[in-house]
């Protein structure tokens, strides 16, 4: 596997439903976010992890709960999701460093509905 | 006002048309701009990066920057039906946060 790996690729969940995302980077970057994104609307970033830490939480409810256990692996806890919530997610990676770029690698994402 | 501005389309070009998309941005503090590309079902794919006002060219794309103007561009020479997907502008201030614009829609008509 290269690049920045999600499964699943498409999930479908009932509002009671708990399900995980996961998401794997090949790339031996130190930084690892998700996004959601919707019709319409620009990328949402969720959450930041600079070396395995959270460092951003973007206002997400709290039935996203996502975990890093290690600088390659990511994870997002999906739980009493509401329909509103279907969506694309994506996982990206990046490398930070004194010379970051600030550019970030997208796995091919999630779709998510949530009946 | 939003930190970055980019008309969604959807923009239809013959194919070996020149294809122009623009972003504007109201953060002086930006200095990292890319553009991605996402094939439908697919994740965004890095394009381009550039960060510098002046023009970066790969192939038959041209990233375009101008600082003054808060205003990037991308072009795409000779487009081909392989062309057709979305396009995202994002810059960043250089604090591993990007900000994206909606997305440019390009379908390219063989």
């Amino acid at each position: 596997e290269t690049g920045v790996t999600q499964t699943p690729r498409h999930l479908v969940m009932g509002m009671t439903n708990k399900k995980s995302l996961k998401c794997e980077q090949h790339l031996g970057h130190n930084a690892m976010y998700w996004y959601k994104q919707s019709a319409k609307k620009p990328l949402e970033l969720m959450f930041v992890y600079n070396f395995k830490e959270q460092t951003e939480n973007n206002s997400v409810p709290s039935r996203f709960s996502p975990e890093c256990p290690n600088s390659s692996h990511l994870f997002l806890h999906l739980h009493t999701l509401q329909p509103e919530d279907s969506a694309l997610y994506l996982c990206a990676s990046s490398q930070l460093d004194s010379d970051s770029t600030d550019t970030q690698y997208f796995g091919p994402g999630t779709r998510l509905t949530v009946l | 006002q939003k930190e970055v501005e980019q008309d969604p389309g959807p923009l239809s070009v013959p194919e070996g048309a020149i294809v122009s998309l623009n972003c504007t941005y109201s953060n002086s503090a930006f200095q990292y701009f890319m553009w991605y590309r996402q094939y439908s079902r697919k994740g965004p794919e890095l394009l381009m990066y550039t960060y510098s006002s002046g023009n970066k060219e790969d192939g038959r794309f041209t990233a375009q920057v101008d600082k003054s103007s808060k205003y990037i561009s991308l072009f795409i020479r000779d487009s081909q039906p392989s062309d057709s997907a979305t396009y995202l502008c994002a810059m960043s201030r250089g604090n591993n946060r990007l900000a994206f614009g909606k997305g440019n829609q390009v379908v390219v008509i063989p």
